[in-house]
């Protein structure tokens, strides 16, 4: 089974700064992706970023990369130069490749950019 | 222009009146999944399906039932609803190893 967990429930930020949400995540599948999603108050799911297993360089997005440690297993977000729009919950989230409609979230982070 | 349209956005019921909500994605998606999300659980998954008349369980699918007779549908069935049942609900589409397309949700309440 797969689990992804997010240490941080809530997390602020000052403008301007950066910010790393965390995740780690664990499985016993060789092949899989990791994702990042933002759910601001209004309530819609935005896809930030992807990872793949494979993928031996990091993944950027504009302001967004994900620090990719495959043997600690984690997929942390980061968030470079804070707007006030960023504040938001975060998930992240990880599907494998030999059950692909499958994806598991983790609890996700509130993140609060303070001007 | 590419969407995961669910309805209705808001539902109000009581408890064991039998109520759907359906899901239509515009894209060809292979995938299509929905979620139920509760205030600390983050999103967990109730049940996938990886292309017509294929489903499979996710983490929560007691009390739920779906269906996938065409590519684009996906309705989620609640054949009597419980007021443990009470939560947002996304419904989402993607392809092989590609992001999910999230629907705006449903807000339910069981009363």
């Amino acid at each position: 089974a797969q689990k992804i967990t997010q240490t941080q429930p809530g997390m602020f930020v000052q403008e301007k700064e950066a910010v790393t949400l965390d995740c780690t995540y664990d499985t016993s599948d060789q092949s899989y992706g990791l994702f990042w999603y933002k759910q601001p108050s209004s309530g819609e799911m935005i896809f930030l970023i992807y990872q793949g297993s494979y993928d031996e360089q990091n993944a950027t997005e504009g302001r967004y990369s994900l620090n990719f440690q495959k043997a600690r297993k984690s997929a942390n977000l980061v968030i470079s130069a804070s707007q006030l729009g960023d504040s938001a919950m975060y998930f992240c989230a990880m599907t494998i490749r030999t059950n692909a409609g499958k994806s598991t979230f983790g609890d996700g982070t509130t993140l609060t950019v303070k001007p | 222009e590419a969407q995961v349209t669910q309805n209705p956005r808001y539902l109000i019921t009581v408890t064991g009146k039998k109520l759907t909500v359906t899901c239509s994605q515009n894209m060809n998606h292979e995938y299509m999944s929905w979620y139920r999300q509760d205030p600390g659980l983050g999103l967990r998954q109730i049940y996938y399906s990886m292309n017509v008349e294929v489903t499979d369980k996710g983490d929560v699918p007691e009390g739920y039932k779906v269906s996938r007779k065409e590519k684009r549908n996906f309705p989620l069935i609640l054949e009597s609803p419980s007021p443990n049942q009470t939560s947002l609900y996304f419904c989402a589409s993607s392809n092989y190893n590609s992001p999910l397309h999230f629907g705006n949700g449903t807000r339910l309440t069981v009363t």
